[in-house]
């Protein structure tokens, strides 16, 4: 079936990079998204990445696909500390045009002074 | 980028009554809204697909009788928990599908915290 994965924590320090990472099942999946959610707070689109690219980069952030192996990354250059959030990746699976996501569990992310 | 509201951000009520959550895109026309419920430290799960002029599509195990559905117009959605109970308690967060601009994309609200005493 459709599945996604994440690691539940990282804690990085202050201006170092971080690195969360996904792996997902349904090679299908046409765009794959991350979101980022503050405490008590809905989600907020951080970016996504069309099936066919390799890499996407947007200012701090850098997405890396490899779709052989089914695996995504978001990449946070010079973490801050309001960068401190919950991450989630998520993919469109095989729901077609519905507009259905499948998400993983979210990555906590602690970033230390 | 697009704007989704919920109201109210926080709602508590006795147990045996029933809760409406609103859902409204703010500067687009949502013809897909989507209603997950997101429970503490966990990832949000999908209720129901609610597509304007037409039924809700719920997902299995969801009791549309209990969670019903309204999509009057292109830009409001409501939820409403029937004869809530404690254990419906939970993160309500709705988001809007918003059409290709290079991307199919979900715009989420800021979510609706119920407590059921």
């Amino acid at each position: 079936g459709e599945d996604v994965e994440q690691s539940l924590f990282l804690s990085v320090r202050e201006g170092d990079s971080s690195v969360i990472n996904c792996t997902y099942t349904d090679s299908s999946s046409t765009y794959l998204y991350w979101y980022k959610q503050e405490p008590g707070a809905g989600l907020q689109l951080l970016t996504y990445i069309f099936s066919n690219m390799d890499m996407k980069q947007d200012q701090r952030l850098t997405v890396l696909l490899n779709k052989k192996d089914k695996h995504l990354s978001l990449r946070i250059a010079d973490t801050q500390t309001g960068d401190s959030a919950i991450y989630f990746c998520a993919e469109s699976g095989r729901s077609g045009n519905t507009g259905k996501l499948i998400f993983g569990q979210g990555t906590t992310l602690q970033v230390k002074p | 980028g697009a704007v989704v509201s919920q109201h109210p951000s926080r709602v508590i009520c006795k147990s045996g009554t029933s809760v409406k959550i609103e859902c409204r895109s703010l500067d687009f026309q949502a013809t897909t809204m989507f209603w997950y419920r997101q429970f503490p430290k966990q990832s949000l799960m999908l209720m129901a697909t609610s597509n304007e002029g037409s039924k809700a599509t719920y997902e299995q195990g969801v009791e549309k009788d209990k969670f019903l559905i309204n999509h009057a117009s292109l830009t409001l959605s409501t939820l409403t928990v029937t004869s809530a109970h404690p254990e419906d308690s939970s993160f309500y967060i709705c988001s809007a599908r918003s059409l290709p601009r290079g991307a199919e994309t979900q715009y989420f609200g800021p979510g609706t915290r119920l407590l059921v005493l």
